[in-house]
């Protein structure tokens, strides 16, 4: 079965600094990959998606996350944090094709604070 | 407005007495699904319906039941809650049979505690 590993369940960083947020995955056949973002009282919103296209994938807000298939990594990035992106963030797995795809599985979160 | 709208948004109840928390969603979507969320696990998916009439258990459907009758609509029901389904409560939606690479819209969450 699919499963994501989220490394670090709090991180801090200054406003201004490199956003790092870890995630594996562990998967019997070619992954789709998520990173959800979830800012207070809120639900979740799409941040991004890779999808066997292009290994980089671009999101929204300034993130952006390499799928890096020799160390099973998906690791969300932000070259400069901002005070709105304190959020916790979700790293997500569903099968690719050869696998089913009815069950999206998500990491146990990162809490991101940014500090001025 | 594409949403998935969630009531209600706060619930207080008391040890075994029914209720049903509903989730609605206006994007014609064919599939549905219920998560959990507790502090330190996550988002656990409770079920998921692929299409009308057909529903299948996540990883932790005991003590739940859904239904769907109307492709809109995939109400969560908890026939005899206890205190340990306490919980925040996300209703999601996906265009498409399967997840595939397709995005999941979230609603806005209840919030349930069972005293």
């Amino acid at each position: 079965a699919q499963s994501v590993t989220q490394l670090g369940s709090h991180v801090s960083v200054s406003e201004g600094a490199l956003v790092l947020l870890r995630c594996n995955y562990s998967s019997s056949v070619p992954p789709y990959l998520f990173w959800y973002v979830q800012y207070p009282n809120q639900g979740l919103q799409l941040l991004l998606k890779y999808t066997s296209a292009a290994t980089l994938v671009k999101g929204i807000n300034g993130f952006e996350a390499e799928f890096k298939k020799s160390e099973t990594s998906f690791h969300l990035t932000k070259p400069s944090a901002h005070m709105s992106d304190a959020a916790e963030y979700f790293c997500a797995v569903t099968k690719g094709s050869g696998g089913s795809n009815y069950k999206l599985t998500f990491g146990k979160g990162t809490l991101l604070t940014v500090n001025p | 407005e594409a949403q998935v709208t969630q009531n209600p948004r706060y619930l207080i109840t008391v040890t075994g007495k029914k209720l049903t928390v509903t989730c609605s969603q206006n994007m014609n979507h064919e599939y549905m699904s219920w998560y959990r969320q507790d502090p330190g696990l996550g988002l656990r998916q409770i079920y998921y319906s692929m299409n009308v009439e057909v529903t299948d258990k996540g990883d932790v459907p005991e003590g739940y039941k859904v239904s769907r009758k109307e492709k809109r609509n995939f109400p969560l029901i908890l026939e005899s809650p206890s205190p340990n389904q306490t919980s925040l409560y996300f209703c999601a939606s996906s265009p498409g049979q399967f997840l595939m690479n397709t995005e999941a819209f979230f609603g806005q969450g209840t919030r349930l505690t069972v005293v």
